[in-house]
């Protein structure tokens, strides 16, 4: 079965400095996708970040990168210069086979504040 | 990029009352929308996986009766809550994506049952 942890309930960050929030799978599928989203307060999902099991470079995007390390089965989203309007929600998620219709497995969450 | 509009954004309504919320995705078919539904400072629990042109399949747990969810199109998927009661008060969210594609979401709907 797939499942994602983030053992990080909440995390606070100094703005202008890089955050690294935590997510770590279990998967027995050799191809998956993780993927990274960000949930304001005013509640949507904003796609931030993903990354291919078979990947051989870590992803970036912007102030995004993905810290992918397959054989510890962590896939950690670092955010450098961090900024007020950082501060929100964010989900690890991986995609299950297309067995499992294709769905996506969310962590719990971090709550990141940036403080000014 | 894919953009997926959800409505109503919110919702009061007295006890008993059947609730519509339609997902539609704008620039893309998405052959397979999802719905969740999430509690404050929870993650997103799956409802119910939904394929245009078959039956939704529902999470362990979720009332079909209750959550009826009908992908009419490859553009569009409803979800309605039948006689609404106060417990299911929560942030309804829906989903679609394309095959090996990031999951693309809606604004959710807040949903308030007096």
């Amino acid at each position: 079965a797939q499942k994602i942890t983030q053992t990080q309930p909440g995390m606070f960050v100094q703005e202008k400095e890089a955050v690294t929030l935590d997510c770590t799978y279990d998967t027995s599928d050799p191809s998956y996708g993780l993927f990274w989203y960000k949930q304001p307060s005013s509640g949507e999902m904003i796609f931030l970040i993903y990354q291919g099991s078979y990947d051989q470079q870590n992803a970036t995007e912007g102030r995004y990168s993905l810290n992918f390390q397959k054989a510890r089965k962590s896939a950690n989203l670092v955010i450098s210069a961090s900024q007020l309007g950082d501060s929100a929600m964010y989900f690890c998620a991986m995609r299950g086979n297309s067995n499992t219709g294709n769905q996506f497995y969310f962590g719990t969450g971090t709550s990141l504040t940036v403080i000014p | 990029g894919a953009v997926v509009s959800q409505h109503p954004s919110r919702v009061i309504c007295k006890s008993g009352t059947s609730v519509k919320i339609e997902c539609r995705s704008l620039d893309f078919q998405a052959t397979t929308m999802f719905w969740y539904r999430q509690f404050p400072k929870q993650s997103l629990m799956l409802m119910a996986t939904s394929n245009e042109g078959s039956k939704a399949t529902y999470e362990q747990g979720v009332e079909k009766d209750k959550f009826l969810i009908n992908h009419a199109s490859l553009t569009l998927s409803t979800l309605t809550v039948t006689s609404a009661h106060p417990e299911d008060s929560s942030f309804y969210i829906c989903s679609a994506s394309l095959r090996n594609q990031p999951q693309h979401f809606g604004d959710g709907t807040r949903l308030s049952i007096l």
